[in-house]
């Protein structure tokens, strides 16, 4: 069964440094979502790309934060400087189209800023 | 902001029991899904429904959706201890991506 994969599973940086997450949505999948999740809170949308474009970055801080998929297929998303306060999850998730569809998860990545 | 909040926050149950968490909503909303997440896991899809349904089956699990009260509960019968995990609802408004709630965490001992 076809999934999200997504690299490194594991991250641990200081803070001001710049880290970035890969992620592969499933073959197909036009729509792809990148979430933070706090440890104890259900995941919030940093940015949804519909092919290679952005359709909604409004909670992406982008004074640190950019994200970018390139060829409409794999995607980036890189924080720099990393904060205390960026330590989450960080998931990503694909769905065939926008709207209704089922997202399906990748194992995400944990980020730990010391 | 999160648009779901789920009660309880935390629940510990026998094997063998039914599991029952509730969602609340505070807009209107296309459908509303309910997700699981392993513990350090990814989220997996487990039942959609739609906002004019108000009951839906899928296996060992209950969805109910009361859109006058913007809630929704998920029961799981015979819970197993693989079935811990939290439980996360998420609304889709249709105008942008899904919007998750806190959360259930639940525990089911054997």
């Amino acid at each position: 069964e076809a999934e999200v994969a997504q690299s490194p599973r594991y991250k641990i940086t200081e803070k001001s440094q710049a880290v970035a997450f890969w992620c592969d949505p499933i073959s197909g999948h036009a729509t792809l979502y990148w979430y933070r999740q706090i440890l104890g809170q259900g995941p919030e949308l940093l940015v949804q790309f519909q092919d290679e474009s952005v359709v909604d970055d409004s909670q992406l801080p982008k004074d640190r934060f950019s994200a970018e998929r390139l060829k409409g297929v794999d995607s980036t998303l890189k924080i720099q400087p990393a904060e205390l306060g960026d330590s989450a999850m960080y998931l990503c998730a694909s769905s065939p189209r926008t709207g209704t569809d089922t997202q399906y998860f990748g194992p995400g990545t944990r980020l730990t800023v010391l | 902001s999160q648009q779901g909040e789920e009660d309880p926050q935390a629940l510990s149950i026998q094997e063998g029991e039914n599991a029952t968490m509730n969602c609340s909503y505070k807009t209107s909303i296309n459908n509303l899904q309910w997700y699981r997440q392993n513990s350090g896991r990814g989220l997996v899809h487990l039942i959609l429904i739609r906002s004019n349904e108000r009951e839906k089956h899928s296996g060992r699990l209950r969805v109910t959706l009361d859109t006058s009260k913007k809630s929704s509960s998920l029961l799981i019968t015979a819970s197993r201890a693989a079935d811990t995990a939290s439980y996360f609802c998420a609304t889709d408004t249709g105008r942008r991506a899904l919007t998750f709630g806190s959360g259930t965490r639940l525990q089911v001992q054997p």
